[in-house]
Protein backbone atom coordinates (compact mmCIF):
# COMPACT_ATOMS: atom_id res chain seq x y z
CA UNK A 1 0.00 0.00 0.00
CA UNK A 2 1.10 3.37 -0.45
CA UNK A 3 1.63 5.63 2.54
CA UNK A 4 1.92 8.92 2.33
CA UNK A 5 3.02 10.84 5.84
CA UNK A 6 2.59 14.06 7.19
CA UNK A 7 4.82 15.06 10.28
CA UNK A 8 1.63 16.65 12.22
CA UNK A 9 -2.08 16.43 11.96
CA UNK A 10 -2.50 19.59 14.05
CA UNK A 11 -0.39 22.77 14.59
CA UNK A 12 -0.59 25.98 16.32
CA UNK A 13 1.51 28.76 15.42
CA UNK A 14 1.75 32.75 16.15
CA UNK A 15 1.56 35.02 13.88
CA UNK A 16 5.08 35.87 12.21
CA UNK A 17 6.46 32.40 12.91
CA UNK A 18 8.34 30.25 9.96
CA UNK A 19 6.06 26.91 9.51
CA UNK A 20 7.59 24.01 8.19
CA UNK A 21 4.95 21.28 7.06
CA UNK A 22 7.05 17.72 6.11
CA UNK A 23 5.52 14.78 4.05
CA UNK A 24 6.83 11.65 3.34
CA UNK A 25 5.94 8.82 0.70
CA UNK A 26 7.08 5.40 0.68
CA UNK A 27 6.57 4.68 -3.07
CA UNK A 28 9.45 6.09 -4.97
CA UNK A 29 7.30 8.44 -6.81
CA UNK A 30 8.67 11.24 -8.51
CA UNK A 31 5.82 13.87 -8.51
CA UNK A 32 4.61 15.41 -4.96
CA UNK A 33 2.06 18.03 -4.66
CA UNK A 34 0.78 20.54 -1.62
CA UNK A 35 -2.80 21.41 -1.16
CA UNK A 36 -4.79 23.54 1.32
CA UNK A 37 -7.95 22.85 1.59
CA UNK A 38 -11.04 25.50 3.04
CA UNK A 39 -14.61 25.33 3.48
CA UNK A 40 -16.47 26.42 0.27
CA UNK A 41 -13.50 26.94 -1.77
CA UNK A 42 -12.51 23.02 -2.26
CA UNK A 43 -8.60 21.90 -2.87
CA UNK A 44 -6.38 24.32 -4.01
CA UNK A 45 -2.96 23.78 -5.24
CA UNK A 46 -0.25 25.76 -3.82
CA UNK A 47 3.14 24.08 -4.94
CA UNK A 48 4.31 20.91 -6.62
CA UNK A 49 7.43 18.80 -7.37
CA UNK A 50 8.23 16.67 -10.72
CA UNK A 51 11.91 15.72 -9.22
CA UNK A 52 14.48 16.42 -6.74
CA UNK A 53 15.11 20.13 -6.62
CA UNK A 54 12.53 21.05 -9.11
CA UNK A 55 9.40 22.46 -7.91
CA UNK A 56 6.79 24.53 -10.04
CA UNK A 57 3.84 26.96 -9.07
CA UNK A 58 0.29 25.52 -8.18
CA UNK A 59 -2.68 28.18 -7.95
CA UNK A 60 -2.36 29.57 -4.91
CA UNK A 61 1.98 29.93 -4.28
CA UNK A 62 1.80 33.30 -2.48
CA UNK A 63 3.26 33.27 1.30
CA UNK A 64 4.38 29.73 0.78
CA UNK A 65 7.94 28.32 -1.05
CA UNK A 66 8.58 24.45 -0.71
CA UNK A 67 11.61 22.70 -0.54
CA UNK A 68 12.36 18.81 -2.27
CA UNK A 69 15.88 17.52 -1.51
CA UNK A 70 15.15 13.73 -1.36
CA UNK A 71 12.74 11.91 -3.58
CA UNK A 72 10.70 10.95 -0.75
CA UNK A 73 10.46 14.05 1.45
CA UNK A 74 8.48 17.30 0.37
CA UNK A 75 8.13 20.37 2.42
CA UNK A 76 5.67 23.29 2.68
CA UNK A 77 7.56 26.20 3.93
CA UNK A 78 5.21 29.39 5.62
CA UNK A 79 8.30 32.34 6.18
CA UNK A 80 6.05 34.42 8.31
CA UNK A 81 2.72 32.72 8.99
CA UNK A 82 -0.30 34.85 8.74
CA UNK A 83 -4.26 34.32 10.23
CA UNK A 84 -5.65 33.87 6.23
CA UNK A 85 -3.22 30.51 6.17
CA UNK A 86 -5.19 28.86 9.00
CA UNK A 87 -6.70 25.73 7.08
CA UNK A 88 -6.10 22.07 6.18
CA UNK A 89 -3.01 21.07 4.28
CA UNK A 90 -2.68 18.12 2.15
CA UNK A 91 0.19 16.52 0.37
CA UNK A 92 -0.21 14.13 -2.46
CA UNK A 93 2.34 11.63 -4.23
CA UNK A 94 1.74 10.20 -7.53
CA UNK A 95 3.47 8.84 -10.25
CA UNK A 96 4.16 10.41 -13.58
CA UNK A 97 0.58 11.37 -14.96
CA UNK A 98 -1.72 10.07 -16.09
CA UNK A 99 -1.44 8.07 -12.43
CA UNK A 100 -3.43 8.46 -9.19
CA UNK A 101 -2.28 10.49 -6.29
CA UNK A 102 -2.58 9.58 -3.20
CA UNK A 103 -2.88 11.63 -0.08
CA UNK A 104 -1.75 12.16 3.20
CA UNK A 105 -4.15 11.69 6.75
CA UNK A 106 -3.33 16.14 6.79
CA UNK A 107 -2.06 18.70 8.93
CA UNK A 108 -4.86 21.18 10.24
CA UNK A 109 -3.23 24.10 11.16
CA UNK A 110 -4.30 27.14 12.89
CA UNK A 111 -2.62 30.12 13.32
CA UNK A 112 -3.18 32.43 16.28
CA UNK B 1 -9.58 27.16 -17.99
CA UNK B 2 -9.94 23.80 -17.13
CA UNK B 3 -13.01 23.62 -14.14
CA UNK B 4 -14.87 21.15 -12.85
CA UNK B 5 -18.10 21.42 -11.56
CA UNK B 6 -20.02 19.03 -8.60
CA UNK B 7 -23.57 18.92 -7.84
CA UNK B 8 -25.35 18.65 -5.43
CA UNK B 9 -23.19 19.86 -2.70
CA UNK B 10 -25.31 18.17 -0.53
CA UNK B 11 -27.30 15.04 -1.05
CA UNK B 12 -29.31 13.33 2.40
CA UNK B 13 -30.48 9.68 1.35
CA UNK B 14 -32.14 6.75 3.32
CA UNK B 15 -30.17 4.17 4.30
CA UNK B 16 -31.21 2.22 0.71
CA UNK B 17 -32.47 4.53 -1.17
CA UNK B 18 -29.95 5.10 -4.29
CA UNK B 19 -28.91 8.44 -6.23
CA UNK B 20 -26.60 9.80 -8.32
CA UNK B 21 -24.02 12.39 -8.06
CA UNK B 22 -22.61 14.36 -10.77
CA UNK B 23 -19.40 15.94 -11.91
CA UNK B 24 -18.92 18.04 -14.84
CA UNK B 25 -16.09 19.00 -16.25
CA UNK B 26 -14.24 21.19 -19.11
CA UNK B 27 -11.04 20.20 -20.26
CA UNK B 28 -8.37 20.89 -23.17
CA UNK B 29 -8.07 17.37 -23.37
CA UNK B 30 -8.92 14.54 -20.83
CA UNK B 31 -6.27 12.69 -19.43
CA UNK B 32 -8.14 11.40 -16.72
CA UNK B 33 -11.20 11.69 -14.48
CA UNK B 34 -10.48 10.21 -10.74
CA UNK B 35 -13.14 10.04 -7.89
CA UNK B 36 -12.42 10.08 -4.16
CA UNK B 37 -14.00 10.17 -0.57
CA UNK B 38 -13.14 12.22 1.86
CA UNK B 39 -13.91 11.69 5.57
CA UNK B 40 -14.00 14.69 7.79
CA UNK B 41 -11.02 15.29 9.24
CA UNK B 42 -8.82 12.98 7.28
CA UNK B 43 -7.01 13.14 3.26
CA UNK B 44 -9.02 12.10 -0.19
CA UNK B 45 -8.72 8.52 -0.72
CA UNK B 46 -8.72 7.00 -4.05
CA UNK B 47 -11.76 5.23 -5.57
CA UNK B 48 -11.83 5.14 -9.10
CA UNK B 49 -10.37 6.09 -12.34
CA UNK B 50 -11.90 6.52 -15.77
CA UNK B 51 -9.98 7.43 -19.06
CA UNK B 52 -12.43 7.37 -21.58
CA UNK B 53 -16.04 8.01 -22.90
CA UNK B 54 -18.00 5.21 -22.14
CA UNK B 55 -16.32 3.31 -19.38
CA UNK B 56 -17.80 2.36 -16.22
CA UNK B 57 -16.24 1.22 -12.74
CA UNK B 58 -17.34 -0.22 -10.27
CA UNK B 59 -16.75 -1.15 -6.24
CA UNK B 60 -19.22 -2.63 -3.93
CA UNK B 61 -22.03 0.40 -4.08
CA UNK B 62 -20.33 2.63 -6.14
CA UNK B 63 -20.42 2.91 -10.34
CA UNK B 64 -18.37 5.55 -11.52
CA UNK B 65 -19.30 6.44 -15.46
CA UNK B 66 -17.89 8.92 -17.75
CA UNK B 67 -19.01 10.74 -20.78
CA UNK B 68 -17.63 13.34 -22.55
CA UNK B 69 -18.69 16.05 -20.70
CA UNK B 70 -19.35 14.49 -17.32
CA UNK B 71 -19.25 11.81 -14.66
CA UNK B 72 -21.26 10.23 -12.36
CA UNK B 73 -21.19 8.15 -9.33
CA UNK B 74 -24.00 6.05 -8.47
CA UNK B 75 -24.69 5.06 -5.31
CA UNK B 76 -27.04 1.65 -5.20
CA UNK B 77 -28.48 1.05 -2.10
CA UNK B 78 -26.39 3.03 0.43
CA UNK B 79 -25.30 2.42 4.00
CA UNK B 80 -24.76 4.80 6.47
CA UNK B 81 -21.32 4.18 6.39
CA UNK B 82 -21.18 5.88 2.86
CA UNK B 83 -21.47 9.08 4.22
CA UNK B 84 -18.90 11.30 3.23
CA UNK B 85 -17.85 14.34 1.46
CA UNK B 86 -17.02 12.98 -2.37
CA UNK B 87 -14.59 14.67 -4.88
CA UNK B 88 -14.26 14.40 -8.27
CA UNK B 89 -10.95 15.77 -10.26
CA UNK B 90 -9.39 15.99 -14.21
CA UNK B 91 -6.26 15.59 -15.15
CA UNK B 92 -5.64 17.58 -18.58
CA UNK B 93 -3.57 16.11 -21.41
CA UNK B 94 -2.37 19.69 -22.44
CA UNK B 95 0.99 20.54 -22.00
CA UNK B 96 1.81 17.09 -20.33
CA UNK B 97 0.86 18.59 -16.77
CA UNK B 98 0.72 16.75 -14.02
CA UNK B 99 -1.87 18.49 -11.78
CA UNK B 100 -4.93 17.79 -11.11
CA UNK B 101 -8.09 20.14 -11.28
CA UNK B 102 -10.68 19.32 -8.57
CA UNK B 103 -14.25 20.09 -7.88
CA UNK B 104 -15.67 21.21 -4.58
CA UNK B 105 -17.30 18.31 -3.32
CA UNK B 106 -20.43 16.84 -3.13
CA UNK B 107 -21.10 15.78 0.59
CA UNK B 108 -23.34 12.83 0.95
CA UNK B 109 -25.15 11.59 4.43
CA UNK B 110 -27.27 8.27 4.72
CA UNK B 111 -29.67 8.26 7.74
CA UNK B 112 -30.20 4.79 8.82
Amino acid sequence: DVKVTQSSRYLVKRTGEKVFLECVQDMDHENMFWYRQDPGLGLRLIYFSYDVKMKEKGDIPEGYSVSREKKERFSLILESASTNQTSMYLCASSLRAPNIQYFGAGTRLSVL
Amino acid sequence: EDQVTQSPEALRLQEGESSSLNCSYTVSGLRGLFWYRQDPGKGPEFLFTLYSAGEEKEKERLKATLTKKESFLHITAPKPEDSATYLCAVQAAQGGSEKLVFGKGTKLTVNP
